[in-house]
């Protein structure tokens, strides 16, 4: 049972332009979000995050949007450069069991 | 200098064989997991910590064990009871807190290849 999920495998967008990263979830215990960057054979590094109190939490050129009676949450990277080039994973956390689960990842490719 | 070490970062195991990968941290954290990316399937969760001497299972534990005996240590044993362990594992950590959500921090990996 997948509880954090990415549909889009991938992503394409020009140089300049928004990228849109979506990520839906079916536990309604989840109530702090977190979305990551991972370049192949490294850990991923930590982006920007949200909290299920707010609908919007923006931090430089990256904004994640919480819809809580959806389910969904996405990032949106404005404006796109080739370096943000990666796989991009939700994840969420709640309750007080501890755990972390994320999702299957989308692969990002911005062209120049 | 602070941060996750996973070592070693590559790893040859013949089937049949146990292996242990190793997760050391010195960010004090009291939180640990152990995820493991295959291909398309983004990271899954296999087993995690929150607190010394006790772990739980996480979404496909079997095949695997872990201790915590310390708080700086997480090690998890890839036993030749897990079918298909050819994988890339990841280590991550996380601040245990009453008061605020914290995000987890990664190793750099280690990539296990069965022979």
């Amino acid at each position: 049972d997948q509880q954090v999920k990415q549909n889009s495998p991938s992503l394409s967008v020009q140089e300049g332009r928004i990228s849109i990263l979506n990520c839906d979830y079916t536990n309604s215990m989840f109530d702090y979000f977190l979305w990551y960057k991972k370049y192949p054979a490294e850990g991923p590094t930590f982006l920007i995050s949200i909290s299920s109190i707010k609908d919007k939490n923006e931090d430089g050129r990256f904004t994640v949007f919480l819809n809580k009676s959806a389910k969904h949450l996405s990032l949106h990277i404005v404006p796109s450069q080739p370096g943000d080039s990666a796989v991009y994973f939700c994840a969420a956390s709640g309750g007080n069991t501890g755990k972390l689960i994320f999702g299957q990842g989308t692969t990002l490719q911005v062209k120049p | 200098d602070g941060g996750i070490t996973q070592s070693p970062k590559y790893l040859f195991r013949k089937e049949g064989q146990n292996v242990t990968l190793s997760c050391e941290q010195n960010l004090n954290h009291d939180a640990m997991y152990w995820y493991r990316q295959d291909p398309g399937q983004g990271l899954r969760l296999i087993y995690y910590s929150q607190i010394v001497n006790d772990f739980q299972k996480g979404d496909i534990a079997e095949g695997y064990s872990v201790s915590r005996e310390k708080k700086e240590s997480f090690p998890l044993t890839v036993t030749s009871a897990q079918k298909n362990p050819t994988a890339f594992y990841l280590c991550a950590t996380r601040k245990v807190s009453s008061f605020m959500n914290t995000e987890a921090f990664f190793g750099q990996g280690t990539r296990l290849t069965v022979v």
